[in-house]
C-alpha cells in the first residue's frame, strides 16, 4: 500500500542534542512537508520541498534543518538551537501543490528530557 | 485577525446526533477547502474536499462552502462513537505560478460522540 512512513513513533532527546526524524513516501509525490503540532496551536509549517534538492522555510523554520536528496525521503533535523522542541511532528506529501490536500504520516512524538 | 478561525470545542454529543463543525476565514483568495479527521496520536486523514462554493456529500458527511460569507461547514449525520476525533479545516489559494504549496489549517475542534 502507498503511504508515508514516519519513524520513530516516539523519540526522547536530551537537551543540547540534535535529533533526526525520518519521513519516507512511496506515493511518487513531488512535494513534501514538515509540520509541528502543539496543543492549542494547531499545525505550523516548518519546511517544505517542491522537488528534489530544493526546499523552502515555512513559518517556524528556526532551529530546524532539512534535506531532500531523494524524491522519497525528507528527513527533519531538530537542532539544539530549537528552544522548545517537545511536540508532535507530522510529515506530509502532495502530488504537486496544496490544491488537493496533503497525505500525512502517522507522526513522531519528540520529548526533550 | 487570524486567517482561519475554528472553535476548538470540545464538543460532546450523544450517538445519533447531527454534528455541525465550522470555520471562518479572512483570505478571499482561498479556493480549495478541506476537512481532515485526526484521531488521538495519529496523523490527519483527508475526509472531504471542496473546490469553490457549494455542497459536497459523502455518506454521512456533508461539506458546505459559502465564499460570500467566508464560512465553511462540515455536517455529520447519525454520529457514531467512532467519529470521536479532532476535525481540522484547511484551505488553499491558487498561486500566481499555478501551484500553491501551503495549506492553512484551523486549530481543530475536538468532538466526542457518547454511546
Amino acid at each position: 500500500d502507498g503511504g508515508i512512513t514516519q519513524s520513530p513513533k516516539y523519540l526522547f532527546r536530551k537537551e543540547g542534542q540534535n535529533v533526526t526524524l525520518s519521513c519516507e513516501q512511496n506515493l511518487n509525490h513531488d512535494a513534501m512537508y514538515w509540520y509541528r503540532q502543539d496543543p492549542g496551536q494547531g499545525l505550523r509549517l516548518i519546511y517544505y520541498s517542491q522537488i528534489v534538492n530544493d526546499f523552502q522555510k515555512g513559518d517556524i523554520a528556526e532551529g530546524y534543518s532539512v534535506s531532500r536528496e531523494k524524491k522519497e525521503s525528507f528527513p527533519l533535523t531538530v537542532t539544539s538551537a530549537q528552544k522548545n522542541p517537545t511536540a508532535f511532528y507530522l510529515c506530509a506529501s502532495s502530488i504537486r501543490g496544496a490544491d488537493y490536500g496533503y497525505t500525512f504520516g502517522s507522526g513522531t512524538r519528540l520529548t526533550v528530557v | 485577525q487570524k486567517e482561519v478561525e475554528q472553535d476548538p470545542g470540545p464538543l460532546s454529543v450523544p450517538e445519533g446526533a447531527i454534528v455541525s463543525l465550522n470555520c471562518t476565514y479572512s483570505n478571499s483568495a482561498f479556493q480549495y477547502f478541506m476537512w481532515y479527521r485526526q484521531y488521538s496520536r495519529k496523523g490527519p486523514e483527508l475526509l472531504m474536499y471542496t473546490y469553490s462554493s457549494g455542497n459536497k456529500e459523502d455518506g454521512r458527511f456533508t461539506a458546505q462552502v459559502d465564499k460570500s460569507s467566508k464560512y465553511i461547514s462540515l455536517f455529520i449525520r447519525d454520529s457514531q462513537p467512532s467519529d470521536s476525533a479532532t476535525y481540522l479545516c484547511a484551505m488553499s489559494a491558487r498561486g500566481s505560478g499555478g501551484s500553491n504549496y501551503k495549506l492553512t489549517f484551523g486549530k481543530g475542534t475536538l468532538l466526542t460522540v457518547n454511546p
